[in-house]
C-alpha cells in the first residue's frame, strides 16, 4: 500500500510569509509525528498526535508553529511569519500505535529566503 | 529530560571488519530504544528495537541499563551497510520518540 505522503516536497518562500506543509499518513495509523531536520542534525521532535488531539506539542519552537489533524488522518503543519532559521527538512511519520515503528515520509524541504 | 547521544559523526570501517555504532541515553526510567537507518536517497526506516531482540541484516543491539547504552553491532561489515544511523528513545509507550544526531557509517572496500 501507499506509504506516508508529504506535500510539497520542496517549498521556497520569502521571510515573513505563511507556509503550510501537509502529511498523509498510512491508512489506519492513529499516531502521527512531525520532526524537523536541519543539515547535519538528527530529526528534532516537534509534535505528535494520537487521533485528532495533540498528545505532546512540547517540541514546537514558538507560537509561530502550529499543527492540526482535524479528522484524525491528514495533518497540516503551519508556520507563520517564516524566518530564515526555519529552513530545514520537515519530516512526518505515522505509527499504528504510540512508540511503535515509525513510517516516515520523504520530507518537505523548506527554504526561507 | 531525555537525551540521546551518538558521539561519532562519522565512522569508517573496512568491509569484513566489525562495526560498533555507539549510543548513550539519559533517562532514569526504563526506556524503549530503537535504531533507525537512512540509506542514500531512501526514507528513514526502522532497523531494530530492543524489545524485539531481533537481528536485522546482521545487526544486533543490547540495552545496557547500567551504562545507559544501546550500541549497534555487526560482526562483519558489508558495503551495503553504508548509511546514516540514528539511535532513538521513547520514555514509555505513550511518549514521544526522540533521536540522536546520527552517525554516518562508511564501509571502505
Amino acid at each position: 500500500g501507499a506509504g506516508v505522503s508529504q506535500t510539497p516536497s520542496n517549498k521556497v518562500t520569502e521571510k515573513g510569509k505563511y507556509v503550510e506543509l501537509r502529511c498523509d499518513p498510512i491508512s489506519g495509523h492513529t499516531a502521527l509525528y512531525w520532526y524537523r531536520q536541519s543539515l547535519g542534525q538528527g530529526p528534532e521532535f516537534l509534535i505528535y498526535f494520537q487521533g485528532t488531539g495533540a498528545a505532546d506539542d512540547s517540541g514546537l519552537p514558538n507560537d509561530r508553529f502550529f499543527a492540526v489533524r482535524p479528522e484524525g488522518s491528514v495533518s497540516t503543519l503551519k508556520i507563520q511569519r517564516t524566518e530564515r532559521g526555519d529552513s530545514a527538512v520537515y519530516l512526518c511519520a505515522s505509527s499504528l500505535v504510540l512508540a511503535g515503528e515509525l513510517f516516515f515520509g520523504e520530507g518537505s524541504r523548506l527554504t526561507v529566503l | 529530560a531525555q537525551r540521546v547521544t551518538q558521539p561519532e559523526k562519522l565512522l569508517s570501517v573496512f568491509k569484513g571488519a566489525p562495526v560498533e555504532l555507539k549510543c548513550n541515553y539519559s533517562y532514569s526510567g526504563s526506556p524503549e530504544l530503537f535504531w533507525y537507518v537512512q540509506y542514500s536517497r531512501q526514507r528513514l526506516q526502522l532497523l531494530l528495537r530492543h524489545i524485539s531482540r531481533e537481528s536485522i541484516k546482521g545487526f544486533t543491539a543490547d540495552l545496557n541499563k547500567g551504562e545507559t547504552s544501546f550500541h549497534l553491532k555487526k560482526p562483519f561489515a558489508q558495503e551495503e551497510d553504508s548509511a546514516m544511523y540514528y539511535c532513538a528513545l521513547s520514555a514509555n509507550r505513550d511518549d514521544k520518540i526522540i533521536f540522536g544526531k546520527g552517525t554516518r557509517l562508511h564501509i571502505l572496500p
